[in-house]
C-alpha cells in the first residue's frame, strides 16, 4: 500500500511568487490535514479537508489557502510569498476525520523563500 | 500559546540506557495523546498512543505514561538504540468542535554508541 505522497520534495520561490504543494493521501484515506514545520515551532496546524470540504483550520492569514479533489488528492496555495514562509510544509492522511485516527504524514515539501 | 510543550528540546542517551522524553499539556479536555518519530527528510511517523482512560501503553521498547493530574506524558524508550536517534513529537487532540492535532515542539534525541 502506498504511503502518503507530496510533491515536489524541495521548492525556492522569490518573495510575492505564489506556490502550489501537492499531497496523495493512502489509499481509501479520505482526510487530509496540513502542516507547517519550523525550528523551534513544532507542527503547526494550517487545515484539514474531509471528503472535498474545508473541516478545521489554523491560526494561517488568509494567503494559505487548499482545497480536495473528489479522489481526496489535495492541494496548498500560499499566494504573496514573505520569507518567512520558508519551512517544511507536511501533509497528513488518516481515514476518518483527522483526530479520530492516527495520521500518516508524507515526507513533506521544503519551501524556500529567497 | 502553546499548549503541548517539550521543554527539553535535545537529550543525549547512552546506548542501552533508557531514554525519557516528556512532554506537558494544557487543557484537561484532551483526550487521547500520541507520540510521532521524525528523521531528517523524512515525514513523522506514528510511535504510540494513549487514551485519557489508561495511564500506561507499552509496545515493546516504547511504554508512553500518563499523569492527567498533572497534565504530564512521557515516552520511555529501553533500552535505547542508536537508530533511535530522531525528533520525537508529543501531540494530543482537541475534544471541541471538529478534531485535530497539536503537537509540541519536538525532542531531539541522540542516543550514543
Amino acid at each position: 500500500k502506498a504511503g502518503v505522497t507530496q510533491t515536489p520534495r524541495y521548492l525556492i520561490k522569490t518573495r510575492g511568487q505564489q506556490v502550489t504543494l501537492s499531497c496523495s493521501p493512502i489509499s481509501g484515506h479520505r482526510s487530509v490535514s496540513w502542516y507547517q514545520q519550523t525550528p523551534g515551532q513544532g507542527l503547526q496546524f494550517l487545515f484539514e479537508y474531509f471528503s472535498e470540504t474545508q473541516r478545521n483550520k489554523g491560526n494561517f492569514p488568509g494567503r494559505f489557502s487548499g482545497r480536495q479533489f473528489s479522489n481526496s488528492r489535495s492541494e496548498m496555495n500560499v499566494s504573496t510569498l514573505e520569507l518567512g514562509d520558508s519551512a517544511l510544509y507536511l501533509c497528513a492522511s488518516s481515514w476518518n476525520a483527522g483526530g479520530r485516527t492516527e495520521a500518516f504524514f508524507g515526507q513533506g515539501t521544503r519551501l524556500t523563500v529567497v | 500559546d502553546q499548549q503541548v510543550k517539550q521543554n527539553s528540546p535535545s537529550l543525549s542517551v547512552q546506548e542501552g540506557r533508557i531514554s525519557i522524553l516528556n512532554c506537558d499539556y494544557t487543557n484537561s479536555m484532551f483526550d487521547y495523546f500520541l507520540w510521532y518519530k521524525k528523521y531528517p527528510a523524512e515525514g513523522p511517523t506514528f510511535l504510540i498512543s494513549i487514551s485519557s482512560i489508561k495511564d500506561k501503553n507499552e509496545d515493546g521498547r516504547f511504554t508512553v505514561f500518563l499523569n492527567k493530574s498533572a497534565k504530564h506524558l512521557s515516552l520511555h524508550i529501553v533500552p535505547s538504540q542508536p537508530g533511535d536517534s530522531a525528533v520525537y513529537f508529543c501531540a494530543t487532540r482537541t475534544t471541541s468542535g471538529t478534531y485535530k492535532y497539536i503537537f509540541g515542539t519536538g525532542t531531539r534525541l541522540k542516543v550514543l554508541a
